[in-house]
């Protein structure tokens, strides 16, 4: 298995542009989220999806949108990007919760975008 | 929502010493507490978590302990290596296995 799978790795972008980033995930998990990691903050939700059709947001949701069309797939969408938006962005997959609880978040291996 | 505090954000400490890092949070309801490391440039990566049926979990040279009345938690390393370096983060559960985080501690271990 090829766990969860991220890209572009690295991308620069300039203000007012647009682009999507890919994750897809192998483990047939039904919970996916994407996080963003400034220096000194941590990681923050910005959305998450319990299975396909079914989105909701996080703790700093504004400036992204997500879908799930797919168990596989999870896009992030920046529809117009600001340099507020330079961060590492994670994507994160976990099987659906056991009756005792939240289960193990897997993590992508991250890009790292710029936004000039 | 759930608020992490983590403490403290930088330490530093010699090999063979042990690390102390501490968490506590907020929500009375949360039953799940995973520690993640990050080395530079990589993901996080889950190295223990403890549920709240539980005081202390332990895996070789790390444990967690939790103190429910008190609202936290804490990460345990013994005998640190200079391979512990990195950064490791503390968390709780927020909605459908989702985490809120700490904000890291940077764990430099010298030889």
């Amino acid at each position: 298995n090829a766990g969860v799978t991220q890209t572009p790795k690295f991308q620069v972008l300039k203000t007012g542009q647009s682009m999507t980033l890919q994750c897809a995930q192998d483990m047939n998990h039904e919970y996916m989220s994407w996080y963003r990691q400034d220096p000194g903050m941590g990681l923050r939700l910005i959305h998450y999806s319990v299975g396909a059709g079914i989105t909701d947001q996080g703790e700093v949701p504004n400036g992204y949108n997500v879908s799930r069309s797919t168990t596989e797939d999870f896009p992030l969408r920046l529809l117009s990007a600001a340099p507020s938006q330079t961060s590492v962005y994670f994507c994160a997959s976990s099987p659906t919760r056991l009756a005792g609880g939240p289960n193990e978040q897997f993590f992508g291996p991250g890009t790292r975008l710029t936004v000039l | 929502g759930e608020n992490v505090e983590q403490h403290p954000s930088t330490l530093s400490v010699q090999e063979g010493d042990s690390a102390v890092i501490k968490c506590t949070y907020s929500d009375s309801a949360s039953n799940y507490f995973p520690w993640y490391k990050q080395e530079l440039g990589k993901r996080p990566q889950l190295i223990i978590d403890i549920r709240s049926n539980v005081g202390e979990k332990k895996d070789q040279r790390i444990a967690v302990t939790l103190n429910k009345t008190a609202k936290h938690f804490s990460l345990h390393i013994t005998e640190t290596q200079p391979e512990d370096s990195a950064v490791y983060f503390c968390a709780a559960p927020r909605e459908y296995s989702t985490l809120t985080f700490g904000k890291g501690t940077m764990l430099l271990v010298s030889p």
